[in-house]
């Protein structure tokens, strides 16, 4: 199993332009999350979803979308980036909810916005 | 408002040596505890998780204690190796509410030769 894989590793986008992160895991896990971790801070929720065509907001959801068509995949969208988007962005899964089962992280975008 | 406080910010100690990594929270009500270890541009892996009920997990080297009652933890790594370079990630779950997962801010851990 390759576990999460996320895509690109690094990107460094202009201020408006917009980008998709891509998630995906083979672990047939039902949940699925997006964090964003800034230097020298905890990761912040930004969107999660319990399920295929199911998505709810997190902490920070504010200037992102997600979508969840198939189990595996689950892509973050950034519309009309902005410097504040700026930070490592890691997508995770797990089989049941988090607070019960662990989370298994992917290895990360790092995203500039400049 | 939930929070999960970690001391020291770093540390940096030689091969072979001990530490305790700590861990202070406020998360009500408290469901459980877990540290995950991520080490450097890669994803945070899960180390230990602890319930209410559980006050020491080991795993290897790494031995997580709690006290519910402080609301305290610590990660206590023995004979440290250079490949326990890495940040360590205290995570403490609640059992209600949508954001469920309050995440530290890490200790970053430096072992030198």
């Amino acid at each position: 199993n390759a576990g999460v894989t996320q895509t690109p590793k690094f990107r460094i986008l202009k201020i408006g332009q917009s980008m998709t992160l891509q998630c995906a895991q083979d672990m047939n896990h039902n949940y699925m999350y997006w964090y964003r971790q800034d230097p020298g801070m905890g990761l912040k929720l930004i969107y999660y979803s319990v399920g295929a065509g199911i998505t709810d907001k997190g902490e920070v959801p504010n200037g992102y979308n997600v979508s969840r068509s198939t189990t595996e995949d689950f892509p973050l969208r950034l519309e009309l980036a902005a410097p504040s988007q700026t930070s490592v962005y890691f997508c995770a899964s797990s089989y049941r909810d988090p607070r019960v089962d662990t989370q298994y992280f992917g290895p990360g975008t790092r995203l500039t916005v400049l | 408002k939930n929070q999960v406080e970690q001391s020291p910010q770093s540390l940096i100690i030689l091969e072979g040596k001990n530490c305790t990594l700590q861990c202070n929270y406020t998360v009500s009500p408290f469901s459980n505890l877990r540290w995950y270890k991520q080490d450097t541009g890669r994803g945070p892996v899960s180390l230990t998780i602890m319930t209410f009920s559980e006050n020491t997990k080991s795993n290897g080297r790494y031995t997580a204690t709690l006290d519910a009652d402080t609301k305290q933890s610590s990660l206590h790594i023995t004979a440290s190796q250079l490949s326990d370079s890495a940040s360590y990630i205290c995570v403490v779950s609640s059992h209600t509410g949508r954001r469920a997962l309050t995440f530290g801010s890490g200790t970053r851990l430096q072992v030198q030769p």
